[in-house]
């Protein structure tokens, strides 16, 4: 069974530039998840998907961060300006259901670098 | 709010050795989810052990164990016999029973020395 993908693995983009971050989910994953992991701290949630809506948004900072998932399947996730502070690994991760416990699955990461 | 905490930022172990890895958290809920996931150095995050507040037996796997003390909200992780390829970022993570929303600690990077 092939993993959670994530593309580009490296990014380095000045500081009011925009990027953009792909991820493709474990197939038949129903929901998806986006976090941001600062360097020295766990992993905090941005965004989740089941299928192709939004279940929490809560902590995704509308003002300059977007995510969407056409069809239920890939995902992206922008950022537009991005900010020193935006430097970070961004993960993606999926699970089969959107019940509490099902495991997640980790795709390896997005580094972004922003100068 | 919940909360995670992982006091130990660093530990390393001998290889054979066994190793505890601290984990608290903090929570009103009554029923909810614990996990220890793993992440090797330059690779993905995966999941190590997982612990059902219901249950009150210790989940194990393998080399891997947990003790789980619900009432002071304790969740530490043992490795048995740590091995080099144990090396890598420990995280605790807490999630509710009904929703999907994990909430990480800052982890434990832990180093097996040969």
């Amino acid at each position: 069974e092939a993993g959670v993908a994530q593309s580009p693995r490296y990014k380095i983009i000045e500081k009011r530039q925009s990027v953009a971050f792909w991820c493709n989910p474990i197939s038949g994953h129903a929901t998806l998840y986006w976090y941001q992991q600062i360097l020295g701290q766990g992993p905090k949630l941005l965004i989740q998907f089941q299928n192709n809506g939004v279940v929490d948004d809560s902590q995704l900072p509308k003002d300059r961060f977007s995510a969407e998932r056409l069809k239920g399947v890939d995902s992206t996730l922008k950022i537009q300006p991005a900010k020193l502070e935006d430097s970070a690994v961004y993960l993606c991760a999926s699970s089969f259901g959107l019940a509490g416990g099902d495991e997640q699955y980790f795709g390896p990461g997005t580094r972004l670098t922003v100068t | 709010a919940q909360t995670v905490t992982q006091s130990q930022p660093e530990m390393s172990v001998q290889e054979a050795e066994t190793v505890t890895l601290s984990c608290t958290y903090d929570t009103s809920e009554s029923n909810y989810y614990l996990f220890w996931y793993k992440q090797p150095p330059s690779r993905q995050m995966i999941l190590v052990i997982r612990q059902e507040a219901y249950k009150q037996q210790n989940a194990t796997e393998n080399r891997f164990s947990v003790n789980f003390q619900k009432a002071a909200k304790s969740f530490s992780l043992k490795i048995s016999d740590s091995q080099l390829g144990d090396t890598a970022m420990y995280f605790c993570a807490f999630m509710k029973q009904l929703v999907s929303d994990m909430r990480f600690g800052a982890g434990t990077r832990l180093t097996v020395k040969p």
